[in-house]
């Protein structure tokens, strides 16, 4: 596609359910991030694909965060029993992969937990 | 540990004024430094990159000034205009091939007509 993709744009569950976010990136862009956003803060590093080798998840928060990269391609974050303090946006970006290099983002899923 | 933060949370502009938002970073082997800007309800989108080579880059109508002396970045925006009022962010990394960019909290830019 013409931009990184992300959905839903919107998601609001209920404490203690499992969600999905979905992320499609940049077409030939082997390097995949998610961030996190809270409310008027910075952007926060959860984990990193690059190619085939093994993620980057050092900035996942907790082990009920996870993420998975199918074919080198689309990439699902999922948070499971979710709380209330993982309410944020949570942004994806690709780029080249080539290092020291600008990140393209998606504009974001917002996800609510009530 | 050592981050990426900016002088001013809130900026209000006339509109046709020149704006600049300044970012300080504390770590000395940062190298690459992005500013992006983010509008309401979208993803940060990249305004101008340098590089520490550099201490000065232009784009269209955005100029970076880096100073590694006292690691001090800053983002001017010529003749502002009521678009550009959005949130601005600064991001570095440090060393070949590094993928990890930190951001910093941001600047809102308010451009008053």
């Amino acid at each position: 596609g013409a931009g990184v993709s992300q959905s839903p744009s919107n998601k609001v569950t209920e404490k203690g359910k499992d969600v999905e976010l979905r992320c499609d990136p940049i077409s030939g862009h082997t390097a995949l991030y998610w961030y996190r956003q809270s409310l008027g803060q910075g952007l926060e590093f959860l984990i990193y694909f690059q190619g085939n080798s093994a993620p980057d998840k050092s900035g996942l928060p907790s082990d009920r965060f996870s993420a998975e990269r199918t074919g080198g391609s689309v990439s699902t974050l999922t948070i499971q029993r979710t709380q209330q303090e993982d309410s944020a946006v949570y942004l994806c970006a690709s780029s080249w992969g080539r290092g020291r290099e600008k990140l393209f983002f998606g504009s974001g899923t917002q996800l609510s937990v009530l | 540990g050592e981050s990426v933060g900016l002088h001013l949370p809130t900026l209000s502009v006339q509109e046709g004024d020149n704006s600049i938002i300044n970012c300080a970073y504390s770590n000395s082997a940062s190298d690459y430094f992005i500013w992006y800007k983010q509008e309401s309800g979208k993803g940060p989108q990249f305004i101008i990159d340098i590089r520490s080579n550099m201490d000065k880059r232009q784009g269209q109508r955005v100029t970076v000034l880096l100073n590694k002396t006292v690691k001090h970045l800053s983002l001017q925006i010529a003749a502002t205009q009521p678009g550009d009022s959005a949130v601005y962010f600064c991001a570095e990394t440090a060393g070949a091939g590094s993928y990890q960019l930190t951001f910093g909290k941001g600047t809102k830019l308010s451009v008053i007509p």
